[in-house]
């Protein structure tokens, strides 16, 4: 099984600020496949990028997902109030596995 | 497209689980649909995933308890675990699984329904 292991496990942001979330594979992904999602306590997760760089429908550009190989990083620029929530990427280039999550708090 | 699971909220341990999730405003043909767990405080797992042409695939940890099928008539599909125990417990969720048009390899899951609490407990 592919492995994914999320970093850091807990981010405390204010408003306005970045954050990079990171995400590792233990095998080479190598037509990127690999997915983030965002669960806010209560809900569903929320696809919002594919392919570990294709933003998903109604994802504004504040969100940007990049990496090859083994090493993906999701980029959130301007953090807003409801940008909280766990951060899960989701590979799918050998059954489909999920990272433990990134908590990301908002100030 | 919107999905909506129901089913039990609890089922006896060593009994059946037994999940329906029903799309609306789409068709259920031509499309792979999955399901997916969250046991309670932690993290997301793969169940499976089902299409009509009979396509099927499962979680190699759970393949030998699990069965999923889809009902196009009424667009929905289904998911029966068996044998369940304490550690089946959790949200289940179904969604739909995206194709990638550049591994054309089945991807990721969107959307999702907004689970449904299962609890075995006797």
């Amino acid at each position: 099984d592919i492995v994914l292991t999320q970093s850091p496990g807990t981010l405390s942001l204010s408003p306005g600020e970045s954050a990079t979330l990171s995400c590792r594979a233990t095998q080479s992904l190598n037509n990127k496949q690999l997915a983030w999602y965002r669960q806010r306590p209560g809900q569903a997760p929320r696809l919002l990028i594919y392919d570990a760089s294709n933003r998903a429908t109604g994802i504004p550009d504040r969100f940007s997902g990049s990496g090859s190989g083994t090493d993906f990083t999701l980029s959130l620029s301007r953090l807003e109030p409801e940008d909280y929530g766990v951060y899960y990427c989701q590979q799918y280039g050998d059954s489909y596995t999920f990272g433990q999550g990134t908590k990301l708090e908002i100030k | 497209v919107q999905l909506r699971e129901s089913g039990p909220g609890v089922v006896k341990p060593s009994e059946t689980l037994s999940l329906t999730c029903t799309l609306s405003g789409g068709s259920i043909s031509n499309h792979f649909w999955s399901w997916v767990r969250q046991a309670p405080g932690k993290g997301l797992e793969w169940i499976g995933y089902v299409h009509n042409s009979g396509n099927s695939n499962y979680n190699p940890s759970l393949k030998s308890r699990v069965v999923m099928f889809l009902a196009t008539s009424r667009n929905e599909f289904s998911l029966r675990l068996t044998s369940v125990t304490a550690a089946d417990t959790g949200i289940y969720y179904c969604a739909k699984v995206g194709l990638s048009t550049v591994s054309l390899n089945l991807g990721w899951f969107d959307p999702w329904g907004p689970g449904t609490l299962v609890i075995v407990s006797s």
